[in-house]
């Protein structure tokens, strides 16, 4: 159990455009959503905190007009990167937590975003 | 500011023998812990977690010991298999705060 998926597991877009990046919990709710970035060879960065039905909460220097996260279901939060840079190229990954389990997370397999 | 470090960014072990992955911290307010495993282009995994007053956790050949007066943490894979190869990222838990370490990357040479 607790498996949480990622779509798409790799999108190459065009400067300007957006990429919507979906994260799902399988077989449990998760009130409670994460997501990261981590850049080559560097550290998990968490980029926002979302909870279901209320607005995502904002690690400082993330621009939230820029990533804009969406928590719509117990099983459902998207990641939207709005007019991409290329520098917004990384692997996204989200996690989601469990109430049973509080101290836990389980991790999505990460979106590789290449933006050209 | 980097609350959780792990200061090897590298380690190589020989098959057979006991891989030890250290992480530091700095927040004396963390109360939980927890190691990742992570494989290139994939989400961590979680592998065992220990709680503040708890000084030693043990799972199959994976123990975690915590000593909080140094506010440091460690990871013992023993016997260490080529299989074990990865990324591992310890993290420390306050409140809704997640924080992870940079990571240590792991290579057991058969």
């Amino acid at each position: 159990g607790a498996v949480v998926s990622q779509h798409p597991s790799w999108v190459i877009c065009k400067s300007g455009t957006s990429v919507k990046i979906e994260c799902r919990s399988l077989d449990f709710q998760a009130t409670t959503m994460f997501w990261y970035r981590q850049f080559p060879k560097q550290s998990l960065m968490l980029m926002a905190t979302s909870n279901e039905g209320s607005k995502a909460t904002y690690e400082q220097g993330v621009e939230k007009d820029k990533f804009l996260i969406n928590h719509a279901s117990l099983t459902l939060s998207t990641l939207t990167v709005t007019s991409a840079h290329p520098e917004d190229s990384s692997f996204y990954i989200c996690s989601a937590r469990r109430e049973v389990s509080y101290n836990e997370q389980f991790f999505g397999p990460g979106t590789r975003l290449t933006v050209l | 500011d980097q609350q959780v470090k792990q200061n090897s960014p590298s380690l190589s072990v020989q098959e057979g023998r006991i891989s030890i992955l250290n992480c530091d911290y700095t927040n004396s307010m963390f109360d939980y812990f927890l190691w990742y495993k992570k494989y290139p282009a994939e989400g961590p995994t979680f592998l065992i977690s220990i709680s503040s007053i708890k000084d030693k956790n043990e799972d199959g050949r994976f123990t975690v010991f915590l000593n909080k007066s140094a506010k440091h943490l460690s990871l013992h894979i023993v016997p260490s298999q080529p299989g074990d190869s990865a990324v591992y990222f310890c993290a420390a838990m306050f409140g809704n705060q997640f924080y992870f370490g940079t990571g240590t990357s792991l290579t057991v040479i058969p």
